[in-house]
């Protein structure tokens, strides 16, 4: 089973601060997918195949990566952004989760 | 528009069994892979179980293989979670969600309570 290891846990950002979010893998991965979960609300399919960005996601978002290693940006943060991301692999069974990055509003 | 509407959950006793169902709109259910993921109150997420389009064939994580079993009605677009000797550790929101490259859609979850 491959392990995903999310950093960090939580962090703090002001508006307009760029930000960044990082995805480890025990093993290579071919891609990765993050999700956006605000309090109190399902999940949402954010960042798809590593950098392709859901409908509707600002562009103010941006994932990238490859092998092991992964990661979100956001180019300046802003209120709507306060959530927990996941990020998640679909390249080997079973597939799993990180355990979350809780991204909070400074 | 998407729509995947959970039902099913509720209080159950360890040991004792609980089926889920997941009413599909908005789209060709049949064309496309469906699963479950759960969440553990204050937790993380967890893929707990994904079916292929004909239902042919099934997924499942080691925590759930024996215990679960996912199926579909592709003439009722509907999705269902067959759950038996469940355990505490059961306890989470259960989503039903599209996969497809990741899951795609995500329904606002069922709550699933296991205690005596």
């Amino acid at each position: 089973e491959i392990v995903l290891t999310q950093s960090p846990t939580t962090m703090a950002a002001s508006p307009g601060e760029k930000v960044t979010l990082t995805c480890r893998a025990s093993s290579s991965v071919s891609y990765m997918h993050w999700y956006q979960q605000r309090s109190g609300t399902s999940p949402k399919l954010w960042i798809y195949e590593t950098s392709k960005l859901a409908s509707g996601v600002p562009n103010r978002f941006s994932g990238s990566g490859s092998g092991t290693s992964y990661s979100l940006t956001i180019n300046s943060m802003e209120t709507e952004d306060a959530a927990t991301y996941y990020c998640q692999q679909g390249s080997s069974y079973p597939w799993t989760f990180g355990g979350g990055t809780k991204l909070e509003l400074k | 528009e998407v729509q995947l509407v959970e039902s099913g959950g509720g209080l159950v006793q360890p040991g004792r069994s609980l089926k889920l169902s997941c009413a599909a709109s908005g789209f060709t259910f049949s064309n496309y892979y469906m699963a479950w993921v759960r969440q553990a109150p204050k937790k993380g997420l967890e893929w707990v179980a994904t079916i292929s389009t004909s239902g042919s064939r099934t997924y499942y994580p080691d925590s759930v293989k024996g215990r679960f079993t996912i199926s579909r009605d592709n003439a009722k677009s509907s999705l269902y979670l067959q759950m038996n000797s469940l355990k505490s550790e059961d306890t989470a929101t259960y989503y039903c969600a599209r996969h497809l490259m990741g899951f795609a859609y995500w329904g606002q979850g069922t709550l699933v309570t296991v205690s005596s």
